[in-house]
């Protein structure tokens, strides 16, 4: 069966880094995209990008340019959300959603969600 | 910018029939933003629901269906159950591999 299982809940201060993983298994990993989704707390759903599991390339949503990096590694079919220069306001859950092709598409399946929590 | 809409909140009896809608605040939805549903309870990751319109994902109950109703899509559930209390989320295709979130009805079984 499918699963994308993400890596645990982190602290930060500012200015910071944090690298979130999400290890999928259950099926071939580069027969789909991965999709990464913000949502801070008490609010909505935001589409933050997804990555080519092919190719590597990615595509950033405005708002999330520069300071998010998606990357890959297929050999332990991992996909990884990194953030540099931590603010305050991205504090939120991040999740990692399995795309329903290998082109940028709907999600089908979920991780179970980073918290990622920035605070001096 | 063009904005996803949602109605905030709906009602809807146990037994009952509900349609939630998904806009776009310039123009209108139509199959080519290939319209996705998302389901989500406190605390839980969110859960596929429909994608590209009308395509029930793996596991869901054919309570739930979708379509394109005039110019929005259309999440439309029979037979509501109070599992059924979430929130609910559409997501557009917006075109060069973007896609946008609408901002999410809370619905009530009630």
């Amino acid at each position: 069966q499918v699963q994308l299982v993400q890596s645990g809940s982190e602290l930060k201060k500012p200015g910071a880094s944090v690298k979130v993983s999400c290890k999928a298994s259950g099926y071939t990993f580069t027969s789909h995209t991965m999709t990464w989704v913000r949502q801070a707390p008490g609010q909505g759903l935001e589409w933050m990008g997804w990555i080519n599991t092919n190719t590597g390339n990615p595509t950033y949503a405005q708002g999330f340019t520069g300071r998010f990096v998606f990357s890959l590694d297929t050999s332990v079919t991992t996909a990884y959300l990194q953030i540099s220069s931590l603010k305050a306001e991205d504090t939120a859950v991040y999740y990692c959603a399995r795309g329903t092709s290998r082109f940028s598409g709907p999600v089908d399946f979920w991780g179970q969600g980073t918290l990622v929590t920035v605070s001096s | 910018q063009t904005v996803v809409t949602q109605e905030p909140s709906f009602s809807v009896p146990p037994g009952g029939t509900v349609t939630l809608t998904c806009g776009l605040s310039s123009g209108s939805v139509s199959t080519n933003n290939y319209p996705a549903w998302y389901q989500q309870t406190p605390g839980q990751a969110p859960r596929t629901l429909i994608y590209s319109t009308n395509i029930r994902s793996s596991g869901v109950p054919d309570r739930f269906s979708g379509s394109i109703l005039g110019n929005k899509a259309a999440l439309n559930i029979t037979g509501a159950q109070t599992d059924d209390e979430s929130d609910y989320y559409c997501a557009l295709n917006m075109g060069s591999g973007i896609w946008v979130f609408g901002g999410g009805t809370k619905l009530t079984v009630v």
